[in-house]
């Protein structure tokens, strides 16, 4: 089975201060991704990436950065968390399918900023 | 960037009905996955539809894709309280690659 795990369940951290979230997928996906989750807006994709090394923004990158510098770690940091960045944010892998690809994700991580 | 809109977004039922989620959008997907999420844990892959007009069965779970590719359905028969969580419809864009999700049903099934 396909796993994938975050650092952390709960995480409570005071406005401006640095925030690492790591994920660690365990099938050599090449694929990775950091979305955020809020009630009644879905998860919504911060970055992701398709190699190590590599990343590409996704549709709401800002406040965020990300490194990928082994194939089954990548890594969401908030350079400086605000309150508005309270969420859960939950990784993902994937992999192809037969012509499908499918996404695998962790049990996420619930940030609040106070 | 394409949109999807799920319906409704809350629905509380008793074990037993039926039910169906609605999945739509104005854009075209190459396919559609449909996703399951349960309390505390991340999203779980139920099904992915390919064809426009193809339904998939999983047990009581029947899953629809437009005959266009722009909307979805699934449908639950005879619930259970084992059917509760939150159901994310999820388009596939043509890389193949990135998932734009829908805002989510929350399904609560009481006995």
């Amino acid at each position: 089975d396909v796993k994938v795990t975050q650092s952390s369940r709960y995480l409570v951290k005071r406005t401006g201060e640095k925030v690492f979230l790591e994920c660690v997928q365990d099938m050599d996906h090449e694929n990775m991704f950091w979305y955020r989750q809020d009630p009644g807006l879905g998860l919504r994709l911060i970055y992701f990436s398709y190699d190590v090394k590599m990343k590409e923004k996704g549709d709401i990158p800002e406040g965020y950065s990300v490194s990928r510098e082994k194939k089954e770690r990548f890594s969401l940091i908030l350079e400086s968390a605000s309150t508005n960045q309270t969420s859960m944010y939950l990784c993902a892998s994937s992999s192809l399918s037969g012509t499908v690809y499918e996404q695998y994700f962790g049990p996420g991580t619930r940030l609040t900023v106070t | 960037t394409q949109l999807l809109e799920q319906s409704p977004q809350f629905l509380s039922i008793q074990e037993g009905e039926n039910l169906t989620v609605y999945c739509n959008s104005s854009s075209v997907f190459s396919s559609l996955q449909w996703y399951r999420q349960e309390p505390g844990e991340g999203p779980v892959l139920l099904v992915t539809v390919v064809t426009g007009g193809e339904v998939k069965k999983l047990k009581r779970l029947t899953f629809q894709f437009g005959d266009a590719r722009k909307d979805s359905s699934l449908h639950i028969t005879a619930a259970q309280p084992g059917d509760t969580g939150l159901y994310l419809c999820a388009g596939v864009g043509n890389a193949g690659n990135m998932l734009t999700f829908g805002g989510g049903t929350r399904l609560m099934v009481k006995p």
